[in-house]
């Protein structure tokens, strides 16, 4: 069964420095989702993206934060000048249309030191 | 802003018994209500996903009810096993908008 893939699975980046997380969503699938983690709290959504634009973005989504499809495959989450409030597990996300359900990969596990 | 609670945060079962997890949301203009499942460590895993206009999805020992009025929403198991031990989270996603918000999970743990 396709699968959504998320490399790399975990991070360690020093604060203050950009990261990049990488996701493959499934092949034939439009709708693509940004999701965090932080340890013990709520799945919280970032960011959805559909025919190669944001459609929405959260309160956390700000200027620190960008999306890209860079090709047809890659969907990717840049942070820039990370901070410790940062690490969390982030989840990307994949869905055919916004009635089927959503597929996720396994996580990227950022920690900010 | 949309808010999800799940109740009970956590439960303990023996196996072979039939349970009822809850989720209740405080805006009952969705457009569709997932239910997830969540294992240590891995991402998650969608098990039924009803849209506004259903009542209920059914997938095998799962069966999930949607009352949008009352804002509620149920996933009955039945006949749990062990293997279904992980924590169980629901999300609902408002009406024009293409986002979503989770609830805090239940956690099951199935007793051999």
């Amino acid at each position: 069964e396709p699968e959504v893939t998320q490399t790399p699975s975990h991070q360690v980046t020093q604060m203050g420095q950009e990261v990049i997380l990488r996701c493959v969503p499934i092949s034939n699938h439009l709708y693509f989702y940004w999701y965090r983690q932080i340890l013990g709290q709520k799945v919280e959504f970032l960011v959805s993206f559909y025919n190669n634009e944001i459609s929405e973005k959260s309160e956390i989504f700000d200027d620190q934060f960008s999306v890209e499809r860079p090709d047809g495959s890659n969907f990717t989450l840049k942070i820039r000048s990370t901070k410790l409030e940062d690490s969390a597990m982030y989840f990307c996300a994949s869905s055919n249309s916004l009635n089927q359900p959503q597929h996720f990969g396994d996580g990227t596990r950022l920690s900010i030191l | 802003k949309q808010e999800v609670t799940q109740i009970p945060a956590a439960l303990s079962v023996p196996e072979g018994e039939n349970l009822v997890l809850n989720c209740s949301f405080t805006d009952s203009a969705i457009y569709n209500l997932q239910w997830f499942r969540q294992d240590p460590g891995k991402g998650l895993t969608s098990l039924l996903l009803i849209q506004s206009s259903q009542r209920e999805q059914t997938s095998g020992r799962l069966n999930a009810s949607l009352d949008k009025s009352s804002g509620r929403s149920t996933l009955y198991i039945a006949a749990s096993q062990p293997g279904d031990s992980a924590t169980y989270l629901c999300a609902v996603s408002p009406y024009n908008f293409n986002k979503f918000y989770f609830g805090s999970g239940t956690k099951l743990n199935v007793k051999p």
